[in-house]
């Protein structure tokens, strides 16, 4: 079974600044799928980038990208110019692609609280 | 597009008793997950659903958990009965192959339960 590993439970910024979160994985699959979601205190998850493992590029959303590193099972979210809206808790999960019968659930780490100090 | 709706936002029961949970998935999103967020903790899937049949609930506590989808559409978690262990949020989401991009979940604003 994959794990997901979030070994910050609490990060803190300074708005405008940059900040890094880190997500380490575990699998033995050669591909699958990788999520940052973002769920603010309304309990809302809300997707805020993915990746492909096939692909060696990293993925950028805006003001947030990835730095995947396959060989060390790593997938850490890097946010710039940090907005107070920003604010909430993230959450790194993991997509097989071999599932069985369709069974594509995502397996979530325990989740970063970021916090944006004004 | 409304989202993914779910109902009630917050249940308070006593352990023991029975407590049921309703989501509505996107219009024509053929896949429905539930999952279990506990305090502190990530989401963990509890069932997904394709269409009205079941894909995995390889995690659903069967002796005390259900779920179903009968027609496809909306559908009911229930839980009888509850634990103190079963406090948590429980998060509804939906998917589909031809919206959004591939294999995004959307999720609900999930119904918080306390058992007491």
């Amino acid at each position: 079974a994959q794990t997901v590993t979030q070994s910050q439970p609490e990060m803190s910024v300074q708005e405008a600044e940059t900040v890094t979160l880190s997500c380490t994985y575990d699998t033995s699959e050669s591909d699958y799928y990788l999520f940052w979601y973002k769920q603010p205190p309304s309990r809302q998850m809300i997707l805020v980038i993915r990746q492909e493992a096939y692909k060696q590029q990293n993925a950028t959303e805006n003001r947030f990208s990835v730095n995947f590193q396959k060989a060390a099972k790593s997938f850490s979210l890097k946010i710039s110019d940090s907005q107070l809206g920003d604010a909430a808790m993230y959450f790194c999960a993991y997509r097989s692609s071999y599932s069985g019968g369709g069974a594509d659930g995502l397996t979530f780490g325990k989740g970063t609280h970021l916090i944006i100090q004004p | 597009e409304a989202g993914v709706a779910q109902s009630p936002r917050y249940k308070i029961i006593e352990k023991r008793q029975s407590v049921a949970f309703w989501c509505n998935p996107i219009s024509g999103h053929a896949t429905l997950y539930w999952y279990q967020q506990i305090l502190g903790q990530g989401p963990k899937l509890l069932i997904q659903f394709q269409n009205n049949g079941v894909v995995d609930d390889s995690q659903l506590p069967k002796d005390r958990f259900s779920a179903e989808r009968l027609k496809g559409v909306d559908s009911t978690l229930k839980i009888q009965p509850a634990k103190l262990e079963d406090s948590a949020v429980y998060l509804c989401a939906s998917s589909s192959l031809f919206s959004g991009g591939p294999y995004e979940q959307y999720f609900g604003p999930g119904t918080r339960l306390t058992v007491t």
